[in-house]
């Protein structure tokens, strides 16, 4: 099946610093990139939604300027958490995807990066 | 609003018995559905999915039934085994490509 890698697998920071995590597909083309949250013992809640060369589509409640995505090709898409704080600290997933529209698009997920803010 | 639920947040099950998550949806428009396993630390790995125009499909060790009356999924584990042990989660796809993922199901294999 088609593989997708994230870097890095966990990262602690400091309060105050941005960290950037990458997605790749690594075997494939993805049209759609997708970054979701999880919290411990929680499920996962989808954060925004990529696609190559536009701009990024974020959830209710997702603040798009604390969370910059850039999806620059259809292999990369990044997420960079800006200004961290602690409760930013999190299980960050992507999913990646080859979109045609039909019923059975799969996602392909990544991981997973563990954030620990300090 | 949509969602995508599960009731029991642990299942513990013998070794060697079957297992059976349910998981019930509120969109009746969702046309795809899909089970996850994820263990500890791991992104979700891709188990069994199935379209809103069939009622029953089988995996290896693994079958997904389809209520579309009742909006109800479900995900049988045949002989589960202590690799089975980790969190199951049912997801639908809302609209033309988002998931919207239920809370999961912890499943303990018991020796």
């Amino acid at each position: 099946g088609a593989v997708v890698s994230q870097h890095p697998s966990w990262v602690i920071c400091k309060s105050g610093t941005s960290v950037k995590i990458e997605c790749r597909s690594l075997d494939f083309q993805a049209t759609t990139m997708f970054w979701y949250r999880q919290f411990p013992k929680q499920s996962l809640m989808l954060m925004a939604t990529s696609n190559e060369g536009s701009k990024a589509t974020y959830e209710q409640g997702v603040e798009k300027d604390k969370f910059l995505i850039n999806h620059a090709s259809l292999t990369l898409s990044t997420l960079t958490v800006t200004s961290a704080h602690p409760e930013d600290s999190s299980f960050y997933i992507c999913s990646a995807s080859a979109l045609t529209g039909g019923a059975g698009d799969e996602q392909f997920f990544g991981p997973g990066t563990r954030l620990t803010v300090l | 609003g949509e969602s995508v639920g599960l009731h029991l947040p642990t299942l513990s099950v013998q070794e060697g018995d079957n297992s059976i998550i349910n998981c019930a949806y509120s969109n009746s428009a969702s046309d795809y559905f899909i089970w996850y396993k994820q263990e500890s630390g791991k992104g979700p790995q891709f188990i069994i999915d199935i379209r809103s125009n069939m009622d029953k499909r089988q995996g290896q060790r693994v079958t997904v039934l389809l209520n579309k009356t009742v909006k109800h999924l479900s995900l049988q584990i045949a002989a589960t085994q202590p690799g089975d042990s980790a969190v199951y989660f049912c997801a639908e796809k809302s609209g033309t490509y988002k998931y919207i993922f239920g809370t999961g199901t912890r499943l303990k294999v018991l020796a």
